[in-house]
């Protein structure tokens, strides 16, 4: 089975602070992984992914992940946030076994930057 | 303009009654999927499908039902046998199984 766990359910942060969001995953094998955002009233968006090579991927508007293998973790990273980075993020696993086709999600950190 | 439709944005159930979630995509991806969103719990996988003609059940198919008839079109089917249907439904798609999967903008439904 495989599952993905999300330290902090709700972080709040002024703008400027630099932002780290925690996710953990257990799966025995070879995996893609995702960082997923929903912005207030927006559908879920692709902020990056992780399918294989340099562990340390960039995506959209500044935000960047670590792939650690030896770590279970794929943590998400800002350095500087801004007001509208307030959404909720979702670290998202999916296995490379056979008729694994499932994206399985975290339960979801809600960023709130204050101005 | 190319993307995933998903309609009613509202939707309202009475006790009893079935009622079907419209997905429909224009971007030629094989592949399709419903989830169900509820607070503090993620996104969980209720159905998807690879290919035309045929679906697969995720970890929470009990109540739901799908069909498959056109590449487009995933419709799901909340029936009066899911006992706690009032939650945030996503559609979502991808090229291929195992692809980057895209997702449409989600119909709440609502029990009365």
């Amino acid at each position: 089975a495989q599952s993905v766990s999300q330290h902090n359910h709700h972080v709040i942060l002024s703008e400027a602070a630099s932002l780290e969001l925690g996710c953990n995953y257990s799966y025995g094998g070879t995996v893609n992984l995702f960082w997923y955002v929903q912005y207030p009233g927006q559908h879920l968006q692709l902020l990056l992914k992780y399918f294989s090579g340099d562990p340390l991927v960039k995506g959209i508007k500044g935000f960047e992940a670590e792939f650690i293998k030896s770590k279970f973790s794929f943590n998400l990273r800002k350095p500087s946030v801004q007001w509208s980075d307030t959404a909720e993020y979702f670290c998202a696993l999916e296995g490379s076994g056979a008729g694994s086709y499932q994206l399985t999600f975290g339960k979801g950190t809600k960023l709130s930057v204050i101005p | 303009d190319g993307g995933i439709t998903q309609s009613p944005k509202y939707l309202f159930r009475k006790e009893g009654q079935n009622v079907t979630l419209s997905c429909e995509q224009n971007l030629n991806h094989d592949a399709m999927y419903w989830y169900r969103q509820d607070p503090g719990q993620g996104l969980r996988l209720i159905y998807y499908s690879q290919i035309v003609n045929d679906f697969q059940k995720g970890d929470i198919a009990e109540g739901y039902s799908v069909s498959r008839e056109k590449k487009e079109s995933f419709p799901l089917t909340v029936t009066s046998a899911q006992k706690n249907p009032t939650a945030f439904y996503l559609c979502a798609s991808s090229m291929k199984a195992r692809q980057t999967q895209y997702f449409g903008p989600g119909t709440r439904l609502l029990v009365l």
